[in-house]
């Protein structure tokens, strides 16, 4: 099982809007509406983002969305922030097992 | 509001086994699964596994002949061993809570464990 695919790096300066892709396959991405992306900060545990593609987490600002379009899943920020500057990590369920994405640097410029 | 707190040995030799212990405060472990994850230095997030509260476990089918999750309920920790570990298998072990059933996520994660192999 491979990575999901993942942009290595975005940025963007302060208000503005980014978006990571995260590519996978028929068996995992695109087979279950069980996508998830984590926030990472240097040193830090992973924090849950968005989950089952589109839905947020208690706490979670509504700057951050998530769609999925076939095999291929999105994560966009609007409103680009100063603390939003992090690694990015999607996961997919895939039946028997669970697959990350190689991660996403975001900088904010 | 449910911590997971982790812990076990972060410096081991190659062919010895990895042994990690991960306690859930704040929660009950029914109703969910129970699930370990690996980083690399400087790479990505890795799943190993997972168990319920009543003992049924998934493995990556790549580390599945080495790797066995376990959950003590009484104690409500679960646990990761690892055997025969190599140079490759240093990381940053962390466990978290799945939530699952029509849904599938990981909300709460442990604080992570640097493990590191080396002769």
């Amino acid at each position: 099982q491979s990575a999901l695919t993942q942009p290595r790096s975005v940025s963007g300066s302060p208000g503005q809007s980014v978006t990571i892709s995260c590519t996978g396959t028929s068996s995992d991405v695109g087979a279950y509406n069980y996508v998830s992306w984590y926030q990472q900060h240097p040193g830090k545990a992973p924090k849950l983002m968005i989950y089952d593609v589109s839905k947020w987490p208690s706490g979670v600002p509504d700057r951050f969305s998530g769609s999925k379009s076939g095999n291929t899943a999105s994560l966009t920020i609007s409103g680009l922030q100063a603390e939003d500057e992090a690694d990015y990590y999607c996961c997919s369920y895939a039946g028997n097992y669970v697959i990350f994405g190689g991660g996403t640097k975001v900088t904010v410029l | 509001q449910v911590q997971l707190e982790q812990w076990g040995a972060g410096l081991l030799k190659p062919s010895e086994t990895l042994s990690l212990t991960c306690g859930v405060f704040g929660g009950t472990l029914s109703n969910y699964y129970w699930s370990w994850i690996r980083q690399p230095p400087g790479k990505g997030l890795e799943w190993i596994g997972e168990i319920s509260h009543s003992g049924g476990t998934y493995y990556i089918p790549s580390l599945k002949s080495r790797v066995t999750i376990s959950v003590d309920t009484s104690k409500k920790q679960f646990s990761l061993k690892m055997s025969s570990v190599t140079v490759a298998d240093t990381a940053v072990y962390y466990c978290a809570r799945v939530t699952g059933g029509e849904t599938y996520y990981f909300d709460y994660w442990g604080q992570g464990t640097l493990v590191t192999v080396s002769s």
